[in-house]
């Protein structure tokens, strides 16, 4: 099936650091990447959309100029958290999909741990 | 898409069928029922879809009334390694790979040895 992985699966930075996360499809195209973030105890939420060479599509209350997404090829995503602070300490979970056979599921990471000091 | 109620938490002993139901009581005629499940401190899991047939795979079976108002997954075997957060979420139809995925708050399943 389907693999999505995402590096590092842990870090810790201190206060003011900026963080970048990277989602990677191994064996297919990810024409759409998905990034979500969850907090302890609560669901995930969706940060942002991205499409393949294009601008990412933000959720309402996302600061675009805190979590910087990068989707310059079909087989990569990054997140970059800029200056990060304790807030920003969540669970960071990718997930990708691709154009082409109708409903086809999205594929997820298993995460990054992010614990900002 | 369609909002979705599920029970908060499960418990199920090992060996038995797991039945998880869903209320998607407002869900559209072009809305499919997806359900993923995430085990503590991993990324999601795709289990299985359906729009209105029963559907079935190597992990588990999808019963959607006729109405289509609520649907229930079913796992036949359950093992400890079920345990986990059981999502149903339900989204439109696309062949365009870019619609959101909206999270609820699932249910908690835990299998009792």
């Amino acid at each position: 099936g389907a693999v999505v992985s995402q590096h590092p699966s842990w870090v810790i930075c201190k206060s003011g650091t900026s963080v970048k996360i990277e989602c990677r499809s191994l064996d297919f195209q990810a024409t759409t990447m998905f990034w979500y973030r969850q907090f302890p105890k609560q669901s995930l939420m969706l940060m942002a959309t991205s499409n393949e060479g294009s601008k990412a599509t933000y959720e309402q209350g996302v600061e675009k100029d805190k979590f910087l997404i990068n989707h310059a090829s079909l087989t990569l995503s990054t997140l970059t958290v800029t200056s990060a602070h304790p807030e920003d300490s969540s669970f960071y979970i990718c997930s990708a999909s691709w154009q082409g056979a109708i409903n086809q599921p999205q594929h997820f990471g298993d995460g990054t741990r992010l614990s900002i000091l | 898409d369609a909002k979705t109620t599920q029970p908060p938490s499960m418990d199920c002993a090992e060996g038995r069928a797991a039945n998880l139901p869903c209320n998607h009581s407002t869900i559209s005629g072009n809305e499919y029922v997806y359900w993923y499940r995430q085990i503590h401190s991993q990324g999601p899991q795709y289990i299985i879809h359906g729009l209105k047939n029963n559907e079935t795979n190597e992990m588990a079976s999808l019963i959607i009334t006729e109405d289509r108002k609520s649907s229930t997954l079913i796992l036949p075997h359950a093992t400890l390694r079920d345990t986990a957060v059981y999502y149903c979420i339900v989204r439109v139809a696309s062949n365009f790979g870019n619609e959101k995925l909206t999270f609820g708050t699932g249910t908690r399943l835990t299998i009792i040895p």
